[in-house]
């Protein structure tokens, strides 16, 4: 299995333009989920989603849209990229959003906005 | 809403010394706690997972306590290795199964 993968793994972009961050899994888990780590603030979640077709918004989630069309993929589109979105992001899934579930994180995409 | 603290943010200890990681969270009503170690520049790999129900989990050297009634979880690392140099962050799931963490404590183990 490669486990939570997610490209790319670096990215620069201007101020106002819009990309999507990558992520997908091969373990068959329902349970994905977005996250943003800045400096001494910890992860924040952005979006999860607890099955295909279903999402919903994390602590932090303007700025940023997600779909779930398939179990496998989990794509986070910035629409108009600000300096306050420079962050490293984060993937993980987990089989369910469950007791006794182990979130497993992608090796994340350090994201700078000029 | 969960916060969740880590003291102390940075710890320099020699080899061979025993580690101890302090986690507090504010919201007692968990799902489960989980112990992550990050390495810089790369993602979080999971250490340990203790349910709400139990009240510690090992794993090698590695010893995770948690008491829910008062908010706390202490992470052990016995005997200290040059290799055991990272960031630990504790993340708490709560009863809307999101996860919140603590910004982490940054340990160095002097060979």
């Amino acid at each position: 299995n490669a486990g939570v993968t997610q490209t790319p793994k670096f990215q620069v972009l201007k101020t106002g333009q819009s990309m999507t961050l990558q992520c997908a899994q091969d373990m068959n888990h329902e349970y994905m989920s977005w996250y943003r780590q800045d400096p001494g603030m910890g992860l924040r979640l952005i979006h999860y989603s607890v099955g295909a077709g279903i999402t919903d918004q994390g602590e932090v989630p303007n700025g940023y849209n997600v779909s779930r069309s398939t179990t496998e993929d989990f794509p986070l589109r910035l629409l108009s990229a600000a300096p306050s979105q420079t962050s490293v992001y984060f993937c993980a899934s987990s089989y369910s959003g469950q007791v006794g579930d182990e979130q497993y994180f992608g090796p994340g995409t350090r994201l700078t906005v000029t | 809403k969960q916060e969740v603290t880590q003291i102390p943010a940075a710890l320099s200890v020699p080899e061979g010394e025993n580690l101890v990681l302090n986690c507090s969270f504010t919201d007692s009503a968990i799902y489960n706690l989980q112990w992550f170690r990050q390495d810089p520049g790369k993602g979080l790999t999971s250490l340990l997972l203790i349910q709400s129900s139990q009240r510690e989990q090992t794993s090698g050297r590695l010893n995770a306590s948690l008491d829910k009634s008062s908010g706390r979880s202490t992470l052990y690392i016995a005997a200290s290795q040059p290799g055991d140099s990272a960031t630990y962050l504790c993340a708490v799931r709560s009863n809307d199964y999101k996860l919140s963490f603590g910004a982490g404590t940054t340990v160095t183990v002097r060979a």
